[in-house]
């Protein structure tokens, strides 16, 4: 069965630190991966998408960047947090076809 | 643009209500319709998947149709339980990569 294992739940960092979280997904081989961000009290805003190796496509400008180093794991990155960068941050997949998206469990992000 | 819009924003009951959470969309030409939950600081449950073909599916109390012609999908939650209380999402994948446009949500409580 396809999983989504999302790390870590929750992070405080100071800002103008760095930031890795990590995505990876089992049991499906090329999946479409996201990032998405959802700020307190807000909707769920797509970052990053991606649906192959190596391949990345930012929907806003942000002080964020991601990569996909392997098939099946996303990574999100910052060289500098900034306040505004706080939120839940969520890794999903799918892939082509009708089967629909799967989410992980979220990071919650603060930055002080 | 695809813009999904849900109706009610929130909305409160008491427990054993039959309840519906609208969702529309402004443009049909969708592959499928899913509708997610999510509970205060978690990430997004899959609770249903309608294809494009389909006009409905169910899954225990819960049961969702689709009219693509009209732009609109409802979401009918039988018999109300306190545990129903969450966020309901729709949201429709669209565009390049299959990229998710999500509803503005409805806010739902179940009360004893």
């Amino acid at each position: 069965s396809q999983t989504i294992h999302q790390w870590p739940a929750t992070l405080v960092q100071p800002v103008g630190s760095p930031l890795s979280l990590e995505c990876t997904v089992e049991g499906t081989s090329n999946p479409n991966l996201y990032w998405y961000r959802q700020a307190a009290g807000r909707g769920l805003q797509l970052l990053f998408y991606s649906v192959g190796i190596g391949q990345i496509s930012s929907e806003v400008p942000q002080n964020l960047s991601a990569s996909r180093p392997q098939d099946r794991q996303f990574i999100l990155s910052s060289k500098k947090l900034l306040l505004s960068d706080s939120g839940f941050y969520l890794c999903a997949w799918s892939v082509w076809g009708d089967s629909g998206y799967t989410f992980g469990s979220g990071t919650r992000l603060t930055v002080v | 643009k695809q813009e999904v819009t849900q109706i009610p924003a929130a909305l409160s009951v008491p427990e054993g209500e039959n309840l519906v959470l609208n969702c529309s969309f402004t443009d049909s030409a969708i592959y499928n319709l899913q509708w997610f939950r999510q509970d205060p600081g978690k990430g997004l449950t899959s609770l249903l998947l309608i294809q494009s073909s389909q006009r409905e599916q169910t899954s225990g109390r819960l049961n969702a149709s689709l009219d693509k012609s009209s732009g609109r999908s409802t979401l009918y939650i039988a018999a109300s339980q306190p545990g129903d209380s969450a966020t309901y999402l729709c949201a429709v994948p669209t565009g390049t990569a299959s990229k998710l446009t999500f509803g503005t949500g409805t806010r739902l409580q179940v009360t004893l």
